[in-house]
């Protein structure tokens, strides 16, 4: 069955600085997406990557996907306070199920 | 911008009653899916929902839980005897088709006692 790990689980960084954080899943996966969740709150869609070196970019964050690799980083540069939250990443499985990451909690300090 | 509603928004239930949690998904939406939340933890698929019938549902989807689509806009999940580990936020999402991105409800936070 796929499974989709994500690192770091916790992440706290200063304002300014630059990281990316890593998604792995186990099998053949064609569609890849990203989530953001504040606390207490529910998960709002941030990309959805459907092909192998799709790259998309909003804002502060950039999400790429390697298929080949089953891999995809969310990257963040030059983080602000407001980025706070925890990112999950998901993966397609190919039927109508899509598998969640853990999440990566991220801190930015002021 | 349409969006995905959930009610209740928080429901307490004693171990072992009915719950009923209600969804309605995005009205041009066809794919309809439940997941669960336990607090500070990863979220888990339960099941999909497609075409009038089930298409697909994990291991934690056993014979407590069913779902259904008794008109064209309401989408609920009921868990037929809860536990206490049944305790959980409880998010539905919808889309329209199979490669856009799922749309997550604001969920139902249910605590067994």
């Amino acid at each position: 069955e796929l499974k989709v790990e994500q690192n770091p689980l916790f992440l706290s960084m200063q304002e300014g600085k630059n990281y990316t954080i890593y998604c792995n899943y186990s099998t053949t996966s064609d569609r890849l997406y990203w989530y953001r969740q504040d606390p207490g709150k529910s998960l709002e869609s941030l990309f959805v990557l459907l092909s192998n070196g799709a790259v998309k970019q909003e804002g502060r964050l950039m999400a790429s996907l390697d298929t080949k690799a089953r891999l995809s980083t969310l990257h963040i540069t030059a983080a602000v306070h407001d980025l706070s939250a925890t990112y999950f990443c998901a993966a397609y499985t190919g039927g109508f199920k899509t598998i969640f990451g853990a999440g990566t909690r991220l801190f930015v300090k002021a | 911008e349409p969006e995905v509603t959930q009610t209740p928004s928080h429901q307490v239930t004693q171990m072992g009653q009915e719950v009923i949690l209600r969804c309605v998904p995005i009205s041009n939406h066809l794919y309809f899916y439940w997941y669960r939340q336990i607090l500070g933890q990863k979220v888990e698929f339960l099941v999909s929902f497609y075409n009038n019938e089930i298409s697909e549902k994990s291991e934690i989807f056993d014979d407590q839980f069913s779902v259904e689509r008794p008109d064209g806009s309401n989408f609920t999940l009921k868990i037929r005897s809860t536990k206490l580990e049944d305790s959980a936020m409880y998010f539905c999402a919808s889309k329209r088709d199979p490669q856009e991105t799922q749309y997550f409800g604001p969920g139902t936070r249910l605590l067994v006692l």
